[in-house]
């Protein structure tokens, strides 16, 4: 079973509408959670990282938030964008292994105009 | 280059080949991964180098795949007699340290993408 659960699978906004995406994990103990965000075609790109005991983290419109106790961490986009469309990936580091990542399938986010 | 160079970026073999993939990291990124991404689904771990050692070989998936990194930079994923199975996008990342450090963001490359008819 995968140690990362990201939902929804997918989901379509309208430009200029936030949103919000879900990352549950099992993955314990874990030094960092990140959040990467992965173009059609193109290699992940970091968006934030965690550690345990962050509860918030920023990166212009994109705002990452961790419950460490029930293992829940999110991602909120807000006015979202056209360049926004993209796969949203949910990774958790765990402390003993040092390559292992554990990575979310994703959501898939599409902006409309 | 400024990013994680990865060629070729598309390779079509036939069922049987064998292939190389390489990967050029970060100038300096003592760490470097190899990943695996089945169309719609997360990304796989392969292997993992710290310097020109690997020390966590378990994500390759059989006897076929094979990887070395030398200079501690070039890093070359082979894939020996090729599956239909095999056929993924494998990526390529580096970091400056170790994942595991909170202050080292893994940097991508764009991957290459594999079909094996």
């Amino acid at each position: 079973k995968n140690q990362v659960e990201q939902s929804p699978q997918s989901l379509i906004i309208l430009e200029g509408k936030n949103c919000t995406l879900q990352c549950n994990y099992t993955v314990s103990p874990f030094s960092n959670l990140r959040w990467y965000k992965q173009d059609t075609g193109r290699g992940p790109v970091s968006l934030t990282i965690m550690t345990f005991s962050e509860n918030t983290k920023s990166n212009g419109r994109y705002t990452a938030t961790l419950d460490a106790d029930t293992k829940q961490s999110s991602l909120h986009i807000t006015a979202s964008q056209l360049s926004d469309s993209a796969s949203y990936i949910c990774v958790v580091i765990p402390t003993d292994s040092w390559g292992k990542l554990q990575f979310g399938a994703g959501t898939q986010v599409v902006v409309t105009p | 280059g400024a990013g994680v160079s990865q060629s070729p970026s598309n390779k079509v073999t036939e069922k049987g080949k064998d292939v190389e993939l390489r990967c050029d990291p970060i100038s300096g990124h003592t760490a470097l991964y190899w990943y695996r991404q089945r169309l719609g689904q997360g990304l796989e771990f392969l292997i993992y180098f710290q310097g020109n050692s690997a020390p966590d070989k378990s994500g390759l998936p059989s006897d076929r795949f094979s990887a070395e990194r030398t200079g501690e930079s070039v890093s070359t994923l082979t894939i020996q007699r090729t599956q239909q199975e095999d056929s993924a996008v494998y990526l390529c990342a580096s970091s400056l340290e170790p994942v595991s450090s909170y202050n080292s963001p893994l940097h991508f490359g764009n991957g290459t993408r594999l079909t094996v008819t």
